[in-house]
């Protein structure tokens, strides 16, 4: 079973909107990141937030973390068209240092 | 963006067929990570390499998968005698140190029919 889940499933916004992706979690961390996957392409991480930070930000991403809930954000503003993809947050497990990814949110920008 | 080198991109085999993958790290990168990414979107570790040295494996890996890092060689994944189950996306991932950032290849997607 996963480590992470990310909520919602999918979501489609415009292009300028801003959309927010979750992500709970039901371990300890260290560090829980970020990554984007576009059709064709491996995972691409997009930020690293770590257990003592509270936010993170990195151009039009923001993302947060609150390790009393175990929930994690990550917000993009001033969506484009190529911000399509699937999101995942991750994870590092103690096992070899693999990483542990959610379920994914697919998020969809329309013109 | 990744340089992380995968081959082939798909591959179609039949059950109990030999599927081979192939990846080049980025230069410079010692730590190889080996992930299956099914339809439904999840992850499965396979097995890390530190040079050509196995850091971790799982128990499927130990039975019908192999693989190697060796020296200025690609990296490969075998599965000896594919089954329907393996048809999934094989992620090749290089960091610099096993704690660092993986960087993943754009996958190999192997079907078996």
């Amino acid at each position: 079973s996963q480590l992470a889940e990310e909520n919602p499933w999918a979501l489609s916004v415009h292009e300028g909107e801003s959309v927010t992706v979750n992500c709970s979690y039901k371990t300890s961390i260290t560090a829980l990141q970020w990554y984007r996957q576009k059709s064709g392409e491996g995972p691409a991480q997009l930020i690293l937030i770590r257990s003592n930070e509270r936010e993170k930000r990195n151009g039009r991403l923001r993302a947060t973390l609150d390790t009393s809930s175990q929930s994690s954000s990550l917000s993009i503003t001033a969506t484009r068209c190529e911000d399509t993809a699937v999101y995942f947050c991750a994870t590092e497990t103690g096992f070899a240092s693999a990483l542990t990814f959610g379920s994914g949110t697919k998020v969809i920008v329309l013109p | 963006n990744s340089k992380v080198i995968q081959t082939p991109r798909y591959l179609v085999k039949g059950q109990g067929q030999k599927a081979k993958m192939r990846c080049i790290p980025e230069k410079g990168h010692p730590v190889v990570f080996w992930y299956q990414q099914n339809k439904n979107n999840e992850f499965k570790f396979l097995i890390n390499f530190q040079n050509q040295e196995v850091l971790q494996q799982i128990d499927m890996t130990e039975k019908r998968f192999s693989a190697e890092c060796p020296s200025n060689s690609p990296c490969s994944l075998e599965i000896q005698s594919s089954e329907a189950g393996d048809s999934a996306l094989y992620l090749c991932a290089s960091s610099l140190g096993v704690q660092d950032t993986q960087y993943f290849g754009p996958g190999t997607r192997l079907l078996v029919l």
